[in-house]
């Protein structure tokens, strides 16, 4: 069975330009996490969804983030206008288990980002 | 935003010892306590997980220890090995399926 794919896993670009960030989880999963991990500040959820909704987008540091989940096996992370400081690993995460929370995501290997 | 704070930051630790990772949590409403094991270039995977009406729980050689009163939940790694060298997570989850994570720790174990 697959696990969460993201893409691209590595990424460099220059301020200024638009990134995105794409996330294939699990099949039958219906909540999808992103993180973003940096040597300061851990490992920091930027948004969720369950059954493609977005739940909770309170962790997006700034309107240059958005994120969608267009359907159940596919969602984005965009910025736009990228900056120096978004440089960082972008982790997808899903989980399934329908109403109950069991708190085990299944996480991707992760996008690293870096910003000239 | 800090809601999971963890310690230490770094363990270094001989093979064949205990490693011991604290976290403290403020919100009372979280009802699920996990913790993650992550490798260099590698996403976090699940290790072992606990609930609040649950005060330990033993999963091989690692245990969770948990203290509703004080908020605070720890990871015991018994026998400590080199491959569990890793940066270990503790973290918390809502019930409505936010999860959000402890610092990290980094944990070198010596042959």
């Amino acid at each position: 069975d697959a696990g969460v794919i993201q893409s691209p896993r590595h990424e460099v670009t220059e301020m200024g330009q638009e990134v995105t960030l794409r996330c294939k989880p699990i099949s039958g999963h219906d909540y999808l996490f992103w993180y973003r991990q940096t040597m300061m500040r851990g490992l920091e959820l930027l948004i969720y969804f369950n059954n493609n909704v977005p739940i909770d987008d309170s962790g997006m540091p700034e309107d240059r983030f958005s994120a969608k989940m267009p359907n159940a096996s596919f969602s984005t992370l965009k910025i736009q206008p990228s900056e120096p400081r978004d440089s960082a690993v972008y982790f997808c995460a899903s989980r399934g288990g329908g109403g109950r929370n069991t708190g085990e995501l299944f996480f991707g290997e992760g996008s690293r980002l870096t910003v000239l | 935003q800090q809601q999971v704070k963890q310690s230490p930051q770094s363990l270094i630790v001989q093979k064949g010892g205990i490693s011991i990772i604290n976290c403290a949590y403020e919100n009372t409403a979280f009802d699920y306590f996990p913790w993650y094991q992550q490798f260099p270039g590698k996403g976090p995977a699940l290790l072992i997980a606990i609930r609040p009406d649950v005060s330990e729980k033993k999963e091989g050689r690692f245990t969770i220890s948990f203290n509703k009163s004080a908020k605070q939940f720890s990871l015991h790694i018994m026998d400590s090995q080199p491959g569990d060298s890793a940066t270990y997570f503790c973290a918390a989850s809502w019930h409505t399926g936010k999860l959000i994570f402890g610092q990290g720790t980094t944990l070198q174990v010596k042959p």
